[in-house]
């Protein structure tokens, strides 16, 4: 069965740091594109970023330069290093694994609010 | 980036009856292949998303029959024959014609009448 669990949501200052992870299970983790999509409480979904099992890596262009994510395939583990945090970051964060294109397999989400 | 626009922005329904939904993209998404790169999500209340359609008209494994999609270009709509009390949530088209700058539409919210 395939399973995604994010981790690391918080409370964080405006300008702080936080690191969010993706434990993945059921599948070839390394066989897949990653990714992590937002949602801004009462709000609709935005895509964040993503990563291909290549390597090959994109982002949003309001999170450019202040977010960075990574895989460690041995470790089934996605992360989303986000720095410089903005009261308008705050929201619930998802990973997906993407397949030909879709989002096939969403994780519970990990909540993550920015205020001082 | 692509600007996708959803219609009606809420829905109420009479379970049993159809439901249709609009979402329109500010370019094109069809690709060289003859793709026309257009996916839609359901968010049952309390849930995470849930593939429903991919490529316009293909159902995601297990979505029911009474769940279709139809478009091209930029005009496409889902379309359930007959709701049921489980079909309430938000609705949400995506595009993934322009790699690296994915976007959603703003949703449509169905609900029972």
């Amino acid at each position: 069965e395939v399973q995604l669990v994010e981790s690391g949501g918080g409370l964080v200052k405006p300008g702080g740091s936080l690191r969010l992870s993706c434990a993945a299970s059921g599948f070839t983790f390394s066989s897949y594109t990653m990714n992590w999509i937002r949602q801004a409480p009462g709000k609709g979904l935005e895509w964040v970023s993503s990563i291909s099992s290549s390597g090959d890596i994109y982002y949003a262009d309001s999170v450019k330069g202040r977010f960075t994510i990574s895989r460690d395939n041995p470790k089934n583990s996605l992360y989303l290093q986000m720095n410089s945090l903005r009261a308008e970051d705050t929201a619930v964060y998802y990973c997906a694994r993407e397949v030909l294109l879709q989002r096939d397999y969403w994780g519970q989400g990990t909540l993550v609010t920015v205020s001082s | 980036d692509i600007v996708m626009t959803q219609s009606p922005l809420s829905l109420p329904v009479t379970p049993g009856e159809p439901a249709s939904i609009s979402c329109r993209s500010s370019q094109s998404l069809l690709n060289s292949n003859g793709d026309n790169h257009l996916d839609w999500y359901l968010q049952k209340p309390g849930q995470s998303p849930q593939l429903l359609i991919y490529l316009v008209s293909n159902r995601a494994s297990g979505v029911p029959d009474r769940f279709s999609g139809s478009g091209s270009g930029t005009d496409f709509t889902l379309k359930i024959s007959r709701v049921e009390a489980e079909d309430v949530g938000v609705y949400y088209c995506m595009q993934t014609r322009q790699t690296g700058a994915l976007t959603f539409g703003g949703g449509t919210k169905v609900e029972i009448k």
